[in-house]
């Protein structure tokens, strides 16, 4: 029963590399979620998928992409990573809108 | 600007007595709130909710109380306990939003 799946746990980058961060849930959930944890500030949503094949943007999306690969795969990419970007990045999935979002374990990311 | 705010970044109380978690919110649109716990190393996950047409809601040892007049919700834990430790975040968002918006967390510890 693995839920939300995130990969990498950990990742140090340079200034300016590339980065694609991987989410997969198995529930058959429809929206899926990426955000950001820093110190003293929470969650913030950086870019959503309501459902396959579209995505929109959160409250934080500069420097971010993503895909909605499928209806269980939605990744973050980090195209020219700056040391701002440097955070704790959670997916989140869930099957319908005002309900609980199902979170992954994390990604630690540190940009150098 | 942070529409959700946990103005206590930590708590400390006995095991078996009360905890009480207090969340203010700016946005006068949400409508549904919810808690989520965090341990170390892990992702949030979903503790209890209220939406705004009720003014508080049990389940087991958790209840969650909302002031729509005062934007204000508290959650409250008795008896609590040791294994209650964790980081506890408020989240709000309006009806059928994807835009979820968390307070910083607040930290309790449950000292047996």
């Amino acid at each position: 029963n693995a839920g939300v799946t995130q990969t990498p746990k950990f990742q140090v980058l340079k200034t300016g590399q590339s980065m694609t961060l991987q989410c997969a849930q198995d529930m058959n959930h429809n929206s899926m979620y990426w955000y950001r944890q820093d110190p003293g500030m929470g969650l913030r949503l950086i870019y959503y998928s309501a459902s396959e094949g579209t995505t929109d943007k959160g409250e934080v999306p500069n420097g971010y992409n993503v895909s909605r690969l499928n209806k269980r795969e939605f990744s973050l990419r980090l195209e020219s990573a700056a040391p701002s970007q440097t955070s704790v990045y959670f997916c989140a999935s869930t099957f319908l809108l005002n309900q609980p979002q199902h979170f992954g374990d994390g990604t630690r990311l540190s940009i150098l | 600007d942070q529409q959700v705010k946990q103005n206590s970044p930590s708590l400390s109380v006995q095991e078996g007595r009360i905890s009480i978690l207090n969340c203010d919110y700016t946005n006068s649109m949400f409508d549904y709130f919810l808690w989520y716990k965090k341990y170390p190393a892990e992702g949030p996950t979903f503790l209890i909710s209220i939406s705004s047409i009720k003014d508080k809601n049990e389940d087991g040892r958790f209840t969650v109380f909302l002031n729509k007049s005062a934007k204000h919700l508290s959650l409250h834990i008795v008896p609590s306990q040791p294994g209650d430790s964790a980081v506890y975040f408020c989240a709000a968002s309006a009806y059928n939003n994807n835009d979820m918006r968390f307070g910083a967390g607040t930290r309790l510890t449950v000292k047996p």
